[in-house]
């Protein structure tokens, strides 16, 4: 089985401070690691991946993720949080292999301070 | 490149009733995915194709639920006698078949159900 823990519900962090939101996960072998962010009513937008190799990731809008294998660990982190990174952030795992479906965190509420 | 297209984006009905939703992937994604999202909770993996072919199903899935992509295009999600419990959003997303990014799941707006 397959699992991911987001221990944070909620978020706050003042605008232009640095800004982490934690993802840990289970799975059996090697894992495939994403982020998502969902805008209210809206679908979930890609932000970034790890597959393999460096085990920092840079993604979309000034994001990056570092992939700790010995802590199962995929925190996401921004160097200065602007008001518009508002929003619900998803971590999501699958195997590297077989089987496709995607595991979802239950979510953390980020809110930007201005 | 339009991205993956879901319709209707809302659907209000009665207990009991059936409901059918659509599904467009963005064009030559081979690979199409249904999610479950309810309130306070991350989306929940339904099902899933490559082409035509439906090759997994979550016991999420009741009998009540059935998923077609009968051309390898578009898909539908139809739920048959629908109950209160069957409320949330139901997202659709898509991966490619080969390139930078074959793993990544590009998500629709999804459609969010109401059973009253």
């Amino acid at each position: 089985a397959q699992s991911v823990a987001q221990p944070e519900d909620q978020v706050n962090v003042a605008e232009g401070n640095p800004l982490t939101v934690k993802c840990t996960y289970s799975v059996s072998g090697n894992p495939y690691l994403f982020w998502y962010v969902q805008y209210p009513n809206r679908g979930l937008q890609f932000l970034l991946k790890y597959i393999t190799g460096d085990n920092l990731v840079k993604g979309s809008y000034g994001f990056e993720a570092e992939f700790n294998k010995s802590q199962t660990s995929f925190h996401l982190k921004k160097p200065s949080a602007l008001v518009s990174d508002s929003a619900l952030y998803f971590c999501a795992v699958r195997k590297n292999f077989g089987n496709e479906k995607l595991t979802f965190g239950t979510g953390t509420r980020l809110t930007i301070i201005p | 490149d339009t991205g993956v297209s879901q319709d209707p984006r809302h659907k209000i009905t009665k207990r009991g009733q059936n409901v059918t939703f659509r599904c467009d992937p963005i064009s030559e994604h081979n690979r199409l995915y249904w999610y479950r999202q309810t309130l306070g909770q991350g989306p929940e993996f339904l099902t899933y194709f490559q082409n035509e072919a439906q090759l997994e199903k979550s016991r999420l899935l009741s009998d009540r639920f059935s998923a077609e992509r009968p051309k390898g295009s578009f898909s539908t999600l139809e739920i048959q006698r629908t109950e209160q419990g069957d409320s949330a959003m139901y997202l659709c997303a898509s991966s490619g078949r080969a390139g930078k990014h074959q793993e990544t799941q590009y998500f629709g707006p999804g459609t969010r159900l109401l059973v009253l």
